[in-house]
């Protein structure tokens, strides 16, 4: 069965340090590969997706992600934490079924950072 | 376009009341989904709907029922709410034409004491 897994539920970051947050996969076929951010009280935005090609994909606010098929990991990276970018942040793996995809999501990495 | 709306945003049950949820996406999205949202979970898919007229279940589904009522709405119904359904509840939508990305809502909180 598709599972995703985020091993830190928590990281705490300093302003204008780097950022890699993890995620490892579990599935059959190529994936089609999610990052959601969720601020507070808000609903999920996407902050990037892979669907082939290109292994390194950029996404909005300055992040990217790299999926890694040997290592069945798709973790999201930024060159530099700002305040606003804590969150907690969900990877996902898409499931088809039926001609319409499902979301299999990750617990989430909740994002502090320290000024 | 307002996306994704969900009404209400909170809501504060006994055991035993009924409620329904409210969605409505305004994307022409034809695919629909209710997620519940737990600490420690990440979101887990409550039912799903590819089009109108048509709903299927998802992975935790005991406890709820869902109503395709056109295209734009979606709605999910607690006939008789438990503690164990405290939870944020979050609808999204979905088109093929838009590379499966789903759009979600903003939540609804939910409390059963």
């Amino acid at each position: 069965a598709q599972s995703v897994t985020q091993p830190d539920i928590h990281i705490t970051v300093s302003e204008g340090a780097s950022l890699e947050l993890r995620c490892n996969y579990s599935y059959g076929a190529t994936p089609y590969l999610f990052w959601y951010v969720q601020s507070p009280g808000q609903g999920l935005q996407l902050l990037l997706k892979y669907f082939s090609g290109d292994t390194l994909v950029q996404g909005i606010k300055g992040f990217e992600a790299e999926f890694k098929r040997s290592q069945s990991s798709f973790n999201l990276r930024k060159p530099s934490v700002h305040w606003s970018d804590a969150a907690e942040y969900f990877c996902a793996v898409a499931r088809f079924s039926g001609g319409y995809n499902k979301l299999i999501f990750g617990a989430g990495t909740r994002l502090a950072v320290h000024p | 376009n307002a996306g994704v709306t969900q009404t209400p945003k909170f809501q504060v049950l006994k055991t035993g009341q009924s409620m329904t949820l409210q969605c409505a996406q305004d994307m022409n999205h034809n695919s629909m989904y209710w997620y519940r949202q737990d600490p420690g979970m990440g979101l887990r898919l409550i039912y799903y709907s590819a089009s109108e007229g048509t709903t299927d279940k998802g992975e935790v589904p005991n406890g709820y029922n869902v109503s395709r009522l056109n295209k734009r709405e979606f709605s999910l119904r607690l006939e008789s709410a438990a503690p164990s359904q405290t939870s944020v509840y979050f609808c999204a939508s979905s088109d093929p034409d838009q590379a499966y990305e789903q759009y979600f809502g903003p939540g609804t909180r939910l409390t059963v004491t």
